[in-house]
């Protein structure tokens, strides 16, 4: 079974511009969880989709928004960037929900300058 | 607010030496606990996923313990080989129902 795919890997972005990363899960996976992982703060949850409907929200500002389509792929979108969006930005999938166990993909490194 | 601590930060060892990583949590009231590795610049790996009612699980090298009232984790691993070095992680998701919260990890080293 082929893993969580995400593209693109690397991207590189200037300050006030948008940007769209995108996730495929594990086949027959629902569940689709975003993280922004920093040096400094480590691992941090942006939001959690199953079957295309936002469940779970975490402490990030409306700049960051996600969806997701009739085929579980996901995608997320942070608008107007800042230099501190620049991460590592990680999506898990999951067979049910946040409960069941977690996999993730190769993460799409994202640099604002 | 539930919070995940790993120490130490950083482990150097030599290869064939048996190790053990720590993981604690303010909260006891969680779902589940998860240990993952991850290599430089890449995603994670998911190593085991110990249940709240388990005490333990096992995989190959790796025996990974929950102490859920004491709010502690270790994960065991026997005979280290330079192939394990990397980032350990563990993650745990509350009752509460929201997502997984992460510790800030172990950088492991392992010398041949």
């Amino acid at each position: 079974k082929a893993g969580v795919t995400q593209t693109p890997r690397y991207l590189i972005k200037t300050r006030g511009q948008q940007v769209t990363l995108s996730c495929s899960p594990i086949s027959g996976h629902r569940s689709v969880s975003w993280y922004q992982q920093t040096p400094g703060q480590g691992l941090q949850f942006l939001f959690e989709y199953f079957s295309e409907t936002q469940r779970n929200k975490g402490n990030f500002p409306g700049r960051f928004s996600g969806r997701q389509f009739s085929n579980s792929r996901s995608e997320m979108n942070v608008s107007t960037l800042e230099l501190g969006d620049s991460a590592l930005y990680l999506c898990a999938s999951s067979s049910r929900d946040w409960l069941s166990e977690q996999y993730f993909g190769p993460g799409t490194r994202l640099t604002v300058t | 607010k539930q919070e995940v601590t790993q120490i130490p930060a950083a482990l150097s060892v030599p290869e064939g030496e048996n190790l053990v990583l720590n993981c604690s949590f303010t909260d006891s009231a969680i779902y589940n606990l998860q240990w993952f590795r991850q290599d430089p610049g890449k995603g994670l790996t998911s190593l085991l996923l110990i249940q709240s009612s388990q005490r333990e699980q096992t995989s190959g090298r790796l025996n990974a313990s929950l102490d859920k009232s004491s709010g502690r984790s270790t994960l065991y691993i026997a005979a280290s080989q330079p192939g394990d070095s990397a980032t350990y992680l563990c993650a745990v998701t509350n009752q509460a129902g929201t997502a997984l919260i992460f510790g800030k990890g172990t950088t492991l080293s392992v010398s041949s």
